[in-house]
């Protein structure tokens, strides 16, 4: 069984751009978390989503912004890139609605200039 | 926020050695948990869970203790080997929905 797969694994961007995320969860799975991992803050959630609604959103600016689709598969865009924004993003996928295993997969390395 | 941290803590062990990664976490309305393993360049791998109607589980190597009272969460790994070096994250869940939070993370090291 496949996992959770992202892509793509690496980015290089330049502030100003705009930047789109991908991630396909385990075959079965309907609920899709993405997380920023940084140094400084660790491993932040940004939103999650389930059957296609966000159904939660972490403290992150408007600039962060998700959609899922109908077979569950994940987008997350970042608009107008900052140097802060360079982070792994992961992204997690569980089969439940809620308090169920979530698994990641290898994250996307963004690195803006 | 949510997540705080700049300081990693760091936990080295003799090969063959039992290691114990203690976490705290916040919320008392938390009521389920997971251990997750990362390794350098990937992504954190899940572990263990454990949900707040139980105060031990067990897996392979792998023993999750559970204090509610204190807001403690404990990893316990047996003869822990070099592939068991990585940074340990615990991640509480609030019950709604699937957003975890995530500690700190315990950098562990096996010594060879």
């Amino acid at each position: 069984k496949a996992g959770v797969t992202q892509t793509p694994r690496y980015l290089i961007k330049t502030r100003g751009q705009q930047v789109t995320l991908s991630c396909s969860p385990i075959s079965g799975h309907r609920s899709v978390s993405w997380y920023q991992q940084t140094p400084g803050q660790g491993l932040q959630f940004l939103f999650e989503y389930f059957s296609e609604t966000q159904r939660n959103k972490g403290n992150f600016p408007g600039r962060f912004s998700g959609r899922q689709f109908s077979n569950s598969r994940s987008e997350m865009n970042v608009s107008t890139l900052e140097l802060g924004d360079s982070a792994l993003y992961l992204c997690a996928s569980s089969r439940l609605q809620t308090d169920t295993e979530a698994f990641f997969g290898q994250g996307t390395r963004l690195t803006v200039v | 926020g949510e997540s705080v941290g700049l300081h990693l803590p760091t936990l080295s062990v003799q090969e063959g050695d039992n290691s114990i990664i203690n976490c705290a976490y916040s919320n008392s309305a938390s009521d389920y948990f997971i251990w997750y393993k990362q390794e350098s360049g990937k992504g954190p791998q899940f572990i263990i869970d454990i949900r707040s109607n139980m105060d031990k589980r067990q897996g392979q190597r792998v023993t999750v203790l559970l204090n509610k009272t204190v807001k403690h969460l404990s990893l316990q790994i047996a003869a822990t080997q070099p592939g068991d070096s990585a940074v340990y994250f615990c991640a509480e869940n609030r019950g709604a929905g699937n957003q975890f939070y995530f500690g700190t993370g315990t950098s562990l090291t096996v010594i060879p």
